[in-house]
Formats: structure tokens, sequence, C-alpha cells
């Protein structure tokens, strides 16, 4: 059973257009829902992360909507950029093993100029 | 500081073979992990040490061993290579930040290894 549901599974959105990635999870014990950000040929790096008390974090141009009751959150990147062209993961965790996160399966995002 | 680092980069194996995959961190931190990343299904957690001399399994731990040497230091064996082992292999480690936990995972730059 997989705990954490991604999709899509790629993207294509035009320069300056807004993506969306959503992910769903099942176990209502996660507190701690991290966004990482992956290049080719490069390790996955934090881009934003919130916990279950907040329903909407913005960094920039990233942000986390959380929607606690539907078991759901999402990525919103507004005023995509080429640059923005990565594969995303979704992932949840829970105290105390916080740092063991569950991961969802990446969205290829291809922002086109 | 140069983070997590991880050796081999690219490492090809016949089946049968085994071999060892490093990783080290300079950031002090106490929890450390091991995953394999396969084509459109994520990472995968293999084993993770949540401090320096334990180790626990994680969600795919068969066909694998691991080492926390010391705090820095956390190694993959693979015993008996199969090609179901072709992946790339990251190593992470994190640390909870205070106050409003978070825990950051840094990930090393993966080794790619190809299993014959």
């Amino acid at each position: 059973q997989q705990q954490v549901k991604q999709s899509p599974q790629s993207l294509i959105v035009q320069k300056g257009g807004i993506s969306i990635i959503n992910c769903a999870y099942e176990n209502t014990a996660f507190d701690y829902f991290p966004w990482y950000q992956q290049f080719p040929g490069k390790g996955p790096a934090l881009l934003i992360a919130i916990r279950p008390d907040v329903s909407e974090k913005k960094e920039g141009r990233f942000t986390i909507s959380f929607n606690k009751s539907a078991k759901q959150f999402s990525l919103h990147i507004m005023d995509s950029q080429p640059g923005d062209s990565a594969t995303y993961f979704c992932a949840a965790s829970r105290n105390p093993e916080a740092g063991k996160s569950t991961f969802g399966d990446g969205t290829t995002l291809t922002v086109k100029p | 500081n140069a983070g997590v680092t991880q050796t081999p980069k690219f490492q090809v194996l016949k089946t049968g073979q085994s071999m060892t995959l490093q990783c080290a961190q300079d950031m002090n931190h106490n929890s450390m992990y091991w995953y394999r990343q396969d084509p459109g299904m994520g990472l995968r957690l293999i084993y993770y040490s949540a401090s320096e001399g334990t180790t626990d399994k994680g969600e795919v731990p068969n066909g694998y061993n691991v080492s926390r040497l010391n705090k820095r230091e956390f190694s993959l064996r693979l015993e008996s290579a199969a090609p179901s082992q072709t992946s790339v292999y990251f190593c992470a480690s994190s640390e909870a930040k205070h106050p409003s936990p978070t825990y950051e995972q840094y990930f090393g730059p993966g080794t790619r290894l190809t299993v014959t």
C-alpha cells in the first residue's frame, strides 16, 4: 500500500505559468510534509516544508497548500521558469521518526521558454 | 563544508559480486539514511541510523547490510549483488531543528550501480 501518492507523473508548463503538483497521504500520524527538488544527476534538495497546523506556506514563488481533512497537500510554483525544470518529490514523516520520510513517486516538470 | 559525500559515483558489478558503498557527512548530524531510487518509483528507504551505534530496517532492506562506523560514516554493503539491485543509491543525513522542529534531509550526489 503506497502511503504517499503523487500526481501527475509529468507536467509541461509554459514560462510564466503556474505549475501544480498534488500529493495524497494515508497515514494520519504524518505530521511533517516536505517537498524536494531534484536536478538530473544530483541528489534531492529540500525546497519547502509544512506542518499540519497551518493550511498554507509560501516561500518566494513556491507555495504549499495543505488540506488536513482531505489528507492532501500540493505544491504551487508561480511564474514558472525554465530553471524550475526538475523532478519534484513530496514526502511525509511523523515524530519521533521525522527524518525517516516516505516519498511520492515524483513529478517531472518541464517549463518551456 | 562538503555536506554529504558518497563513493564511488559509478559502479558496475557482476551478479554475485559484493561491494560497499561509502557515505560520510560533516554536519554533525545524528541520523543517516540509505535510499534507492528507481525510475518512476521515487526514493525508497533501505536502512537508517537514528544515532551512532543504532541501525534499523527501512522499506526495502533485503539483500543489504549497513554499518554506522561512527557519527560521520554510514556504509551500505551488498553481499551478493543481483540485477534487481541496479539502481541509484542516495545517502542522506538529518537533524531536528528547533523551535518548530523541521527535519531537513541533506542528500549526497548518489552512486549509480549497475549489476549485470
